[in-house]
C-alpha cells in the first residue's frame, strides 16, 4: 500500500533535548511538508521541500531543522531552541511543486510532549 | 499571513439530518481551495479541490460550492451518517505565497 508513515505515534522528551520525528513516503512524490497543530489553531507550516536536497522555511521554522537526502524521507528535528515544542506534528507530501492545485497526502501524525 | 476561517467550530447533528458549514478565505489573489476530512486517529484525506468561481463538486452525499468573489466555500452533507463524524478542514492557496493556509476546522459529530 502506498502512503505516508510517521513514527513514533507518541513521543516524550525532556526539556532541553533534541528529538527527531520520522516521515517516510512511498508515493514517489517530489514535495514534502511538515505542519504543526495546536489547540484552536489551523495547521501551520514549519518547513517544506520541493525536491531532494532542497528545503525552505515555512511560517514557524524557528527551533526546527529538516533534511531531505532521499526522496522518500523528510525527518524533522525539534531542537532545544523551540520554546513550545509540545504539539501534534503532521507530515504531508504532494506529487510535485505546483503549489496550489496539488492535493496533499498526510501521515497519521506524531504527538510530541515535552516533560 | 492570510486568515482562513471556518464556522461553526463544532456541531452535533442527528443521523439523517443534512448539514452545512462554511470556509471563509481572502478573495484577493485566490487560486485554489481544498477541503479535507480528518477522522479521529486517522490521517486527513482530500475531499475536493476547487478553483473556479461558482464551482460545485460532489462526492456521494457530500458536496461543496465556491464563491471566489466574496471569499467563501460551503460544504454540504446530505443525510448525515455516524461515519461522517470527523473534522472538516479547508485550505486556501493564493498566488504568490506557494503555501496553503489552513482553517481551524469544523468538528462534526453525527449522533445515531
Amino acid at each position: 500500500d502506498g502512503g505516508i508513515t510517521q513514527s513514533p505515534k507518541y513521543l516524550f522528551r525532556k526539556e532541553g533535548q533534541n528529538v527527531t520525528l520520522s516521515c517516510e513516503q512511498n508515493l514517489n512524490h517530489d514535495a514534502m511538508y511538515w505542519y504543526r497543530q495546536d489547540p484552536g489553531q489551523g495547521l501551520r507550516l514549519i518547513y517544506y521541500s520541493q525536491i531532494v536536497n532542497d528545503f525552505q522555511k515555512g511560517d514557524i521554522a524557528e527551533g526546527y531543522s529538516v533534511s531531505r537526502e532521499k526522496k522518500e524521507s523528510f525527518p524533522l528535528t525539534v531542537t532545544s531552541a523551540q520554546k513550545n515544542p509540545t504539539a501534534f506534528y503532521l507530515c504531508a507530501s504532494s506529487i510535485d511543486w505546483t503549489g496550489y492545485l496539488d492535493t496533499q497526502y498526510f501521515g497519521p501524525g506524531t504527538r510530541l510532549t515535552v516533560l | 499571513i492570510l486568515n482562513v476561517e471556518q464556522s461553526p467550530q463544532s456541531l452535533h447533528v442527528q443521523e439523517g439530518d443534512s448539514t452545512n458549514f462554511t470556509c471563509s478565505f481572502p478573495s484577493s489573489n485566490f487560486y485554489a481551495l481544498h477541503w479535507y476530512r480528518w477522522e479521529t486517529a486517522k490521517s486527513p484525506e482530500a475531499l475536493f479541490v476547487m478553483t473556479l468561481n461558482g464551482d460545485e463538486k460532489k462526492k456521494g452525499r457530500i458536496s461543496a460550492t465556491l464563491n471566489t468573489k466574496e471569499g467563501y466555500s460551503y460544504l454540504y452533507i446530505k443525510g448525515s451518517q455516524p461515519e461522517d463524524s470527523a473534522t472538516y478542514l479547508c485550505a486556501s492557496g493564493n498566488s504568490g505565497t506557494y503555501k496553503y493556509i489552513f482553517g481551524t476546522g469544523t468538528r462534526l459529530k453525527v449522533l445515531a
